[in-house]
C-alpha cells in the first residue's frame, strides 16, 4: 500500500499569511504512460464532508479560490494558501489515487 | 446538481451489522465509480472500498475484506455499504463519495455522511 505522510500535523498561520502543508508518498504517484500526478488535496470543516480542492496535483476543483494552488511531482508534493483567509481554517488532507486510495493523516490549519 | 444524499445514523450493538445506503441524483449513475470512507471521531479519513455501479464489480481495502460489503440498486440510483461483526472501533462517520467516470479519479462529490455508533 502507498503510505501517505503529510508535515507538519498542524499549522498556524497570520491572517493575510502564506500557509504551506507538504505531504509525500511512500512511492510515485506519476503515471508514466500520461505524465500525470495522481495526487489530490482535500478541505474539512468541522462537522461537513471532505471537499475536493486539488486534483492531479496542479489543478484546482471548478470553485476553488485561486489562492489555493497544488505543486509536487512523483513523490513529494505541497498545498500552498497564498493569503489565509478566516474561513479557510480547517484540516487538510492529501489523497493518492494511483492505486485505490488513501489519505494522508491531515494537518490542521489555525489562525496564529 | 449532482447530489449524495445517505441514510441516517444508526446505533447498533457489537456483533451486529449495520448496512448504509447512498442515493444519487443528478448525473448517470452507472458512469461513476462510488468509493465509502469512514472518519472515527477525531481521526482522519480511511478508506473502505470502491464499487463500480456498472457491473457492480466492487474492490475493498484488506483491512475490511471479510467484513464489508458493496452493493448497488441502478433502478433507485443507490449504493449500499454492509459492514459486519461490529466493534466498538467500527464507531465513525461514514461517507459514499463518488470517483471519476474511469477508476483512477480523485472524489469531487460526497454525502454528508452517516454516523455509526457501535455501543453495548
Amino acid at each position: 500500500d502507498i503510505v501517505m505522510t503529510q508535515s507538519p500535523d498542524s499549522l498556524a498561520v497570520s491572517l493575510g499569511e502564506r500557509a504551506t502543508i507538504n505531504c509525500k508518498s511512500s512511492q510515485s504517484v506519476l503515471h508514466r504512460s500520461n505524465n500525470k500526478n495522481y495526487l489530490a488535496w482535500y478541505q474539512q470543516k468541522p462537522g461537513q464532508p471532505p471537499k475536493l480542492l486539488i486534483y492531479g496535483a496542479s489543478t484546482r476543483e471548478s470553485g476553488v479560490p485561486d489562492r489555493f494552488s497544488g505543486s509536487g511531482s512523483g513523490t513529494d508534493f505541497t498545498l500552498t494558501i497564498s493569503s489565509l483567509q478566516a474561513e479557510d481554517v480547517a484540516v487538510y488532507y492529501c489523497q493518492q489515487y494511483y492505486t485505490l486510495y488513501t489519505f494522508g493523516q491531515g494537518t490542521k490549519l489555525e489562525i496564529k | 446538481q449532482v447530489q449524495l444524499v445517505q441514510s441516517g445514523a444508526e446505533v447498533k450493538k457489537p456483533g451486529a451489522s449495520v448496512k448504509v445506503s447512498c442515493k444519487a441524483s443528478g448525473y448517470t449513475f452507472t458512469s461513476y465509480y462510488m468509493h465509502w470512507v469512514r472518519q472515527a471521531p477525531g481521526q482522519g479519513l480511511e478508506w473502505m472500498g470502491v464499487i463500480n455501479p456498472s457491473g457492480g464489480r466492487t474492490t475493498y481495502a484488506q483491512k475490511f475484506q471479510g467484513r464489508v460489503t458493496m452493493t448497488t440498486d441502478t433502478s433507485t440510483s443507490t449504493v449500499y455499504m454492509e459492514l459486519s461483526s461490529l466493534r466498538s472501533e467500527d464507531t465513525a462517520v461514514y461517507y459514499c463519495a463518488r470517483g471519476g467516470s474511469g477508476r483512477l479519479a480523485a472524489a469531487g462529490v460526497w454525502g454528508q455522511g452517516t454516523l455509526v455508533t457501535v455501543s453495548s
